[in-house]
């Protein structure tokens, strides 16, 4: 199996911030990377695929990068609304695994 | 415009089955490439993926869960049934139904709303 590691596990950031949230798969999964933002109580949303491809209807502030075995998640100019936990999921091959997820909380 | 709704019991009590059905609209499990898949949340955990039906009927499976999963489509209903049998306390946990993005594709764009299982006698 891939195991995917995230960083750090918790957040706390300004209002205005950028936020940068690391993923690590054990093993190299090229571009196969999917993140997804959840709020308490909500269900996960999808936010980017392909490891920097943002989905329509994403804001803007958001932003990924990376291939290979290291991917990063941006939020730029950190707002209220984007108090989550977001989560990384390797979408090479099966069993298709998530990371652990990073809580990001606002100051 | 996709939605995925999940129904079932929200309460199960050990050894037993669980069955959980995700009622689907805004496309076709008889369409090339479409796949549907269940994933779960234990409260205040992570999301781990449990199993996946495309459109031709192949399935993928958890390989920790492999032996306890069954997943099914009713492409009539709009309709993929997961079975899990015997039923433990850890298997508490929101269970949701998502929509595989694309063909080729192993992420998920739309999700259901989900449904908390506890299991407890």
């Amino acid at each position: 199996d891939i195991q995917m590691t995230q960083s750090p596990s918790s957040v706390s950031a300004s209002v205005g911030d950028r936020v940068t949230i690391t993923c690590r798969a054990s093993q190299g999964i090229a571009s196969r990377l999917a993140w997804y933002q959840q709020k308490p109580g909500k269900t996960p949303k999808f936010l980017i695929y392909a490891a920097s491809s943002v989905q329509s209807g994403v804001p803007s502030r958001f932003s990924g990068g990376g291939s290979g075995t290291d991917f990063t998640l941006t939020i730029n100019n950190l707002q209220p609304e984007d108090s989550a936990t977001y989560y990384c999921q390797q979408a090479k091959s099966f069993p298709l695994t998530f990371g652990g997820g990073t809580r990001v909380e606002i100051k | 415009q996709i939605t995925l709704e999940e129904s079932g019991p929200p309460l199960v009590k050990p050894t037993q089955t669980l069955t959980l059905t995700c009622t689907f609209s805004g496309f076709s499990l008889s369409t090339s490439g479409v796949g549907v898949g269940w994933i779960r949340q234990p409260p205040r955990k992570a999301l781990e993926w449990l199993a996946l039906i495309y459109w031709d009927d192949d399935k993928r499976y958890s390989p920790s869960l492999k032996s306890r999963l069954t997943i099914t489509k009713d492409t009539s209903k709009n309709q993929v049934v997961l079975t899990m049998t015997n039923l433990d306390p850890v298997d508490t946990a929101t269970y949701y139904c998502a929509h595989r993005r694309g063909s080729g594709l192993l992420e998920f764009d739309y999700w259901g709303q989900g449904i908390l299982v506890t299991v407890s006698s």
